[in-house]
């Protein structure tokens, strides 16, 4: 089985501040993760994706994200937010075998000008 | 190139009525998928298709929903009758290959709210 979790429901951030999107996961095998994001009244929009390689990912939109073995996570990061940033970030996890990812809750980012 | 669309965009029936949610893929994915999120909640997968065909349906949530993909292009999505539990977003993808890293790309969803 596979799970996400995504700890927190709301993150608030200033503009100009460096952001953290948290994301745990539990597979049963090599990982797949990403990073989805969906803005008001959009689909979700596909941001970044860990396959294999380097640990760290970079992404659309100047989003980043650290895939950490060790302590299963790939939390989304971005240097300096913008209010242009603000949406409900998905974090989502396969193994290379399945072709269906399992979800988190989702984070609602939150960048005050 | 177009993006996976999803008709209509909101939806608001009373319990016990029909509602059917369209999606058209993105041209040429032969891979279809179906997904919900209730408010707050996981978005969790429904059902996948490949062409015309019904891959995986093991998300259905009961018979009350029955998808349709005649002719391996767009799907259907229908509730029948809908209760006040299917109320949530229906999102709609669609992907090339199974293989690999392959992304899945989503519509921007229907929200259905039921009365």
């Amino acid at each position: 089985a596979q799970s996400v979790a995504q700890p927190e429901d709301q993150v608030n951030v200033a503009e100009g501040n460096p952001l953290t999107v948290k994301c745990t996961y539990s597979v049963s095998g090599n990982p797949y993760l990403f990073w989805y994001v969906q803005y008001p009244n959009r689909g979700l929009q596909f941001l970044l994706k860990y396959i294999t390689g380097d640990n760290l990912v970079k992404g659309s939109y100047g989003f980043e994200a650290e895939f950490n073995k060790s302590q299963t996570s790939f939390h989304l990061k971005k240097p300096s937010a913008l209010v242009s940033d603000s949406a409900l970030y998905f974090c989502a996890v396969r193994i290379g075998g399945s072709y269906i990812p399992t979800f988190g809750r989702g984070t609602s980012l939150i960048v005050h000008p | 190139e177009a993006g996976v669309t999803q008709f209509p965009s909101h939806s608001v029936i009373e319990k016990g009525q029909t509602v059917t949610l369209r999606c058209d893929p993105i041209s040429g994915h032969d891979n279809l998928y179906w997904y919900r999120r209730v408010m707050g909640k996981e978005i969790k997968f429904l059902l996948h298709f490949v062409k015309e065909s019904k891959q995986d349906e093991s998300g259905m949530p009961n018979n009350r929903f029955l998808a349709e993909r005649t002719g391996g292009t767009y799907s259907t999505l229908k509730v029948q009758p809908a209760e006040l539990e299917d109320s949530g977003v229906y999102f709609c993808a669609s992907s090339q290959a199974l293989s690999g890293s392959y992304e899945q790309y989503f519509g921007p969803g229907t929200r259905l709210t039921v009365t």
